[in-house]
């Protein structure tokens, strides 16, 4: 069975900085593109990037360019997201998401949701 | 970028409804479009994927259709658990990825 486990909630304040985790198992991690997804309080769904974990393979929303940093470690079969110089509009819970391997396209596995809270 | 607008925003329905949700793409996506759902305080759920392929475990109530910029999802029998928001997704550029903005199916 796939799962995607995240890391806990977390409470910053602005100017900091947040790494949050998504451990895989249940499949072949290196070779399935590992997914974010934020979700702002009472938002919908917006898709931050993905990566490869093979190569390494990155790719960006625009919009979160800059912003964002996805990075995986194949040892330990972990993707991470990493956010800086947070703001209060960075609060949401925020899915790691996987597709899987051929006709798809689409996010069959959801991790259960980090909360990030960024408040002074 | 390839933009995805939904409609209606929202919708009252009744238990045993028929409900009808569309989804329209900027451009041709070659019907690399999802559909999942969301209950509050849950992760979304893949419906369908490739505009009509039911996703394995989803009843047979929800059905995805549609081909180049216009598509849709029909739940036939609306039942009380999928009062909830639902969203597609457009894969034409796979890797890459957008959601649509959303519609949430609510008690009439």
């Amino acid at each position: 069975e796939v799962q995607l486990e995240q890391s806990g909630a977390e409470a910053k304040k602005p100017g900091e900085s947040l790494k949050i985790s998504c451990k895989g198992s249940g499949y072949s991690f290196n070779n399935h593109w590992i997914g974010w997804v934020r979700q702002m309080p009472d938002k919908g769904l917006e898709w931050i990037g993905i990566i490869f974990p093979d190569d390494s393979d990155t790719r960006y929303n625009p919009s979160f360019q800059g912003q964002a940093t996805i990075s995986a470690d194949r040892a330990v079969k972990t993707a991470y997201l990493q956010l800086s110089s947070l703001k209060a509009s960075d609060t949401a819970v925020y899915y790691c998401v996987r597709p899987p391997r051929g006709a798809a396209r689409a996010f069959d596995s959801w991790g259960q949701g980090t909360l990030v809270t960024v408040s002074s | 970028d390839i933009q995805l607008t939904q409609s209606p925003p929202s919708v009252s329905a009744s238990v045993g409804d028929r409900v009808t949700l569309t989804c329209r793409a900027s451009q041709d996506i070659h019907g690399w479009l999802a559909w999942y759902q969301q209950r509050p305080g849950e992760a979304p759920k893949l419906l369908i994927y490739a505009a009509s392929t039911l996703q394995s475990g989803v009843p047979p109530r929800f059905s995805g259709s549609g081909s180049g910029t216009d598509f849709t999802l029909t739940i036939s029998g609306l039942q009380p658990e999928d009062f909830a928001t639902y969203y597609c997704q457009q894969a034409n550029t796979f890797p890459t990825f957008a959601f649509g903005p959303g519609t949430k199916v609510d008690v009439k």
